[in-house]
């Protein structure tokens, strides 16, 4: 069964503390490795795609990198507004592209 | 703003009840996914539509159906509701029907009491 697990479930930083949100991943026939942002009441809000190990992409403070068993989120300098529930989920499918979710780690940004 | 919209925000309704959820797809996109997430679950895969076409299902319940219309919108059909039916239901969507992002809408929640 496909699955995927993201640590820590929580994690709150001071204004400017960087740090990095693990994605644990066995998911079948992956395709693709989603990162997603969510805040209270929205929906997912697309951030990243990673194809293959190696990969790192970035946008603003983040960077996401990926491994054959695992995906970092790193989150530099992180300001306030970053405060969030990041989601990791991996895409597997043939004709479909069904993502597998993991359960988020809610960050909040302390001032 | 992803493009998508779902309709309605909220919903309430009695258990054993139906209610359909509206999804309009993003302008040229031809895919549409239902989620559903609930506190302990998180988000789970219900089924895909591409162009009118059934292409995957997930985590769907009998009880529930969907279908993509001629005009690519989508609606979520959850019939003899239980009050574990209590979610947020998100509907997404994407150009392709697979390797490409996928962005969602902001969702309705439903409510059975």
């Amino acid at each position: 069964e496909d699955q995927v697990t993201q640590s820590p479930e929580a994690l709150r930083l001071q204004e400017g503390e960087s740090s990095s949100l693990n994605c644990s991943y066995t998911v079948s026939g992956l395709r693709g490795l989603f990162w997603y942002r969510q805040d209270p009441g929205k929906g997912p809000e697309f951030l990243f795609t990673l194809y293959s190990a190696g990969e790192e992409k970035e946008k603003e403070r983040l960077k996401a990198t990926l491994t054959k068993k695992e995906s970092f989120l790193h989150i530099t300098a992180p300001k306030p507004e970053d405060s969030a529930t990041y989601l990791c989920a991996g895409g597997s499918g043939a004709g479909s592209y069904q993502l597998t979710f993991g359960k988020g780690t809610k960050l909040s940004v302390i001032p | 703003d992803s493009g998508v919209t779902q309709t309605p925000k909220h919903l309430i309704t009695a258990t054993g009840q139906r209610v359909t959820l509206r999804c309009s797809p993003r302008s040229g996109d031809l895919s549409v996914y239902w989620y559903q997430q609930s506190l302990d679950q998180g988000l789970q895969f219900l089924i895909h539509y591409y162009n009118g076409e059934e292409r995957a299902k997930g985590n769907i319940l009998e009880r529930f159906s969907a279908q993509q219309f001629p005009d690519l919108h989508s609606e979520l059909n959850l019939s003899s509701l239980e009050l574990g039916d209590s979610a947020l239901y998100f509907c997404a969507s994407s150009v392709a029907p697979g390797g490409t992002e996928a962005f969602f809408g902001q969702g309705t929640r439903l409510t059975v009491v």
